[in-house]
């Protein structure tokens, strides 16, 4: 089993959509939790991170952590083409270690 | 500016050849970091390195081989030993690397996308 699951979609979503990205994992050491967002050919930028449970909103963008049920999400508000990228989970525990999930590819469409 | 610089953006490697790839950054990091990312497979780790002079594998390094002599540099060398290396190669960087205080959120640079011919 991997350390983390995502749906790589792709998916497809009207200009203005809430959008809904997801990952779960399996290891209950995992504290810190990030998104990142990468469009194509370039590197991932760190886009929201949150500790431990619960929720975290940054302009149009909300991240939330359930431990208890080992999944995390992020929530995209009126979405926009320019939000028309990858967007990868990442995951770490007291170690020095990320885990990553495989991204999920997003296009919004005018 | 502050940041993480890769070069170079596109490679091109002739079978049985070695290329080393730049990684620099001036974010006064301790920690960096080389990742492979291929299609579906998401990011796995090559190599990383918390400290100057000091380096560990992480999950696929057989073939790759890194160095570490300062702070803001970490070369990675693609070797003829390394079967499959065509894949997009991001370096990354965090503040210490040794736990996970949200200060060792890593950054990524611009990625060198390697093909070999």
């Amino acid at each position: 089993q991997k350390e983390v699951e995502q749906d790589p979609g792709p998916l497809s979503v009207p200009e203005g959509a809430i959008v809904s990205l997801n990952c779960t994992y399996s290891n209950s050491a995992f504290q810190y939790f990030m998104w990142y967002r990468q469009y194509s050919r370039k590197g991932p930028e760190l886009l929201m991170y949150t500790y431990s449970s619960g929720n975290k909103e940054d302009g149009r963008f909300t991240a939330q952590v359930d431990k208890s049920s080992k999944y995390i999400s992020l929530f995209i508000r009126d979405s926009q083409p320019s939000d028309s990228a990858t967007y990868l989970c990442a995951m770490s525990g007291t170690g020095n270690q990320f885990y990553f999930g495989t991204g999920t590819s997003l296009t919004v469409i005018p | 500016d502050g940041g993480i610089t890769q070069s170079p953006k596109y490679l091109f490697r002739k079978e049985g050849q070695n290329v080393t790839l730049s990684c620099e950054q001036n974010l006064n990091h301790d920690a960096m970091y080389w990742y492979r990312q291929d299609p579906g497979q998401g990011l796995r780790l090559i190599y990383y390195s918390q400290i100057v002079n000091d380096f560990q594998k992480g999950d696929i390094a057989e073939g790759y081989s890194v160095s570490r002599e300062k702070k803001e540099s970490f070369p990675l060398t693609v070797t003829s030993a390394q079967k499959n290396p065509t894949a997009f190669y991001l370096c990354a960087s965090s503040l210490t690397g040794t736990s996970g205080d949200f200060t060792d959120t890593q950054y990524f640079g611009p990625g060198t996308r390697l093909t070999v011919l």
